[in-house]
């Protein structure tokens, strides 16, 4: 049973870089999946952030500037680094973890707890 | 951008009625459409996907269809833990969401 758990700091501060890791257990990282996260703010809904599998990183094109993410093979977790971080950048953030059936496009199967993430001096 | 549409935003209806939910694509998706369920503080979660593949552990009163650009999710016999939002999502062209629909008590 795959089980991921965000964890960061649930303050910011405007300009700064919003930093979040996902732990993931029941399964490895190196496993042929999408590593994802993906956000939710009252004022734009669920908002799909970008995904980083075996074949390198996707970013969704507005934030694709200040967006990177990674995997750490030896913790088993992946992470999310966002830039320049301003009020409209509070959230909650969510890890996921997306799947692949005929398309070979992923929708999201599992799912974080979530974090709430705030900016604000 | 592909948009998602869904409507209504908002449903009220009783338990045991049956419950049919609209999402529409600004462009073609073919069949790469999940749908989620979620409840107040909790993450969504995966109903459906392929548009009419229920994921694992999911009720068979939950079911999908569409292709190309319109979607149903229809839940033939609401339970009282069916009251939730709903959002669609298309993994076509990358991925975007739908605003939600809001199924409440009548």
């Amino acid at each position: 049973q795959v089980q991921l758990q965000e964890s960061g700091p649930g303050l910011v501060t405007p300009s700064g870089t919003l930093s979040l890791t996902c732990a993931v257990s029941g399964v490895s990282v190196t496993s042929p999946k999408y590593w994802s996260w993906v956000r939710q703010s009252p004022g734009k809904g669920l908002e799909w952030i970008g995904e980083i599998s075996l074949s390198g990183a996707d970013y969704n094109a507005p934030l694709k500037s200040r967006v990177t993410m990674s995997v750490d093979k030896s913790k088993n977790q992946f992470s999310l680094d966002l830039t320049s971080v301003t009020a409209a950048d509070t959230a909650v953030y969510y890890c996921a973890r997306g799947s692949s059936f005929n398309s070979g496009f992923p929708y999201f199967d599992s799912w974080g707890r979530g974090t709430l993430v705030i900016v604000s001096s | 951008e592909t948009v998602m549409t869904q409507s209504p935003a908002t449903l009220s209806v009783s338990p045991g009625e049956r419950v049919t939910l609209s999402c529409r694509a600004s462009q073609s998706v073919s069949i790469n459409v999940a749908w989620y369920q979620q409840k107040p503080g909790q993450a969504p979660r995966l109903l459906i996907y392929g548009a009419s593949n229920r994921a694992t552990g999911i009720p068979a009163r939950f079911s999908g269809s569409g292709s190309g650009t319109e979607f149903t999710l229809t839940i033939s016999s609401l339970q009282s833990e069916d009251f939730a939002t709903y959002y669609c999502q298309q993994y076509s062209h990358w991925r975007t969401f739908g605003q939600g629909t809001k199924v409440e008590v009548k």
